[in-house]
C-alpha cells in the first residue's frame, strides 16, 4: 500500500522569509501524480501544487516550489516570501492515475511570524 | 462555475440518529471521493462513486456507513445509527476524470453528543 509521510507535525517561518516542508512516500509504481494541498482555518482544501512523477521539471506556481526527488521518494514544498495568509495545515498526497483516491499525510502546520 | 458545494456545513446528531451528509460535485464532474478527517490527523479516504456505481469502498466501516451517488441529484454519505466516534469532518471531493486533481468542498463537520 502506498503510504505518504510528514516528518514535522509543525513548522514557523518569520514574514517574507522561506521555508520549506517535507514529504517522502513509499510506492512501487512508476507513474503517479503527487500534490501539496493547504488547509486554513476555514478547513477548505486548496490545491496548492501538483506534479506528475514523469515529468523530471519541479512544478511552480508563484512562491510555491517544489523539490520532486523520485529515487528518493521525495517531494518537498519550498514557500519564498512568506505571508501571513500562508499560515495553514500543509498536506502532501499521492495518487496513482485511473481509478483510485488520494492517500494523504498527516499534515504539517506551519505558523508565519510577523 | 460553482465549486464543490457541501452541506451542511455543521451537523449535530444524538446518539443512534441518522446522519445523512451531501455533496454537489463540480460542473462537468462525475467522480466523487469522500473523505473523513479526525482532528489533528489528514484525511482519511472512505470511498470513491462514479454516477450511479461505487468503484472503491476500501475505507468505508463496513456497517451503518453507505454512500450513493445517483443520476441526478447530489452524493450522500449516510452513517446510520451514529456514535461519539463518528463525530469527525467529513469532506466530498470532486474531478473530472481520475486520477486527476481533486477539488474540495468546504467539509461537514458532524458532532455526536
Amino acid at each position: 500500500a502506498q503510504t505518504v509521510t510528514q516528518s514535522q507535525p509543525e513548522m514557523s517561518v518569520q514574514e517574507a522569509e522561506t521555508v520549506t516542508l517535507s514529504c517522502t512516500y513509499d510506492t512501487s509504481e512508476s507513474d503517479y501524480y503527487l500534490f501539496w494541498y493547504k488547509q486554513p482555518p476555514s478547513r477548505q482544501m486548496i490545491l496548492v501544487i501538483r506534479q506528475e512523477a514523469y515529468k523530471q521539471q519541479n512544478a511552480t506556481e508563484n512562491r510555491f516550489s517544489v523539490n520532486f526527488q523520485k529515487a528518493a521518494k521525495s517531494f518537498s514544498l519550498k514557500i519564498s516570501d512568506s505571508q501571513l495568509g500562508d499560515a495553514a495545515m500543509y498536506f502532501c498526497a499521492y495518487s496513482l492515475p485511473g481509478n483510485t483516491p488520494l492517500v494523504f499525510g498527516k499534515g504539517t502546520r506551519l505558523s508565519v511570524i510577523a | 462555475n460553482a465549486g464543490v458545494m457541501q452541506n451542511p456545513r455543521h451537523l449535530v446528531r444524538r446518539r443512534g440518529q441518522e446522519a445523512r451528509l451531501r455533496c454537489s460535485p463540480m460542473k462537468g464532474h462525475s467522480h466523487v471521493y469522500w473523505y473523513r478527517q479526525l482532528p489533528e490527523e489528514g484525511l482519511k479516504f472512505m470511498v470513491y462513486l462514479q454516477k450511479e456505481n461505487i468503484i472503491d469502498e476500501s475505507g468505508m466501516p463496513k456497517e451503518r456507513f453507505s454512500a450513493e451517488f445517483p443520476k441526478e441529484g447530489p452524493s450522500i454519505l449516510r452513517i446510520q445509527q451514529v456514535v461519539r466516534g463518528d463525530s469527525a469532518a467529513y469532506f466530498c471531493a470532486s474531478s473530472p476524470r481520475p486520477g486527476t486533481e481533486a477539488f474540495f468542498g468546504q467539509g461537514t463537520r458532524l458532532t455526536v453528543v
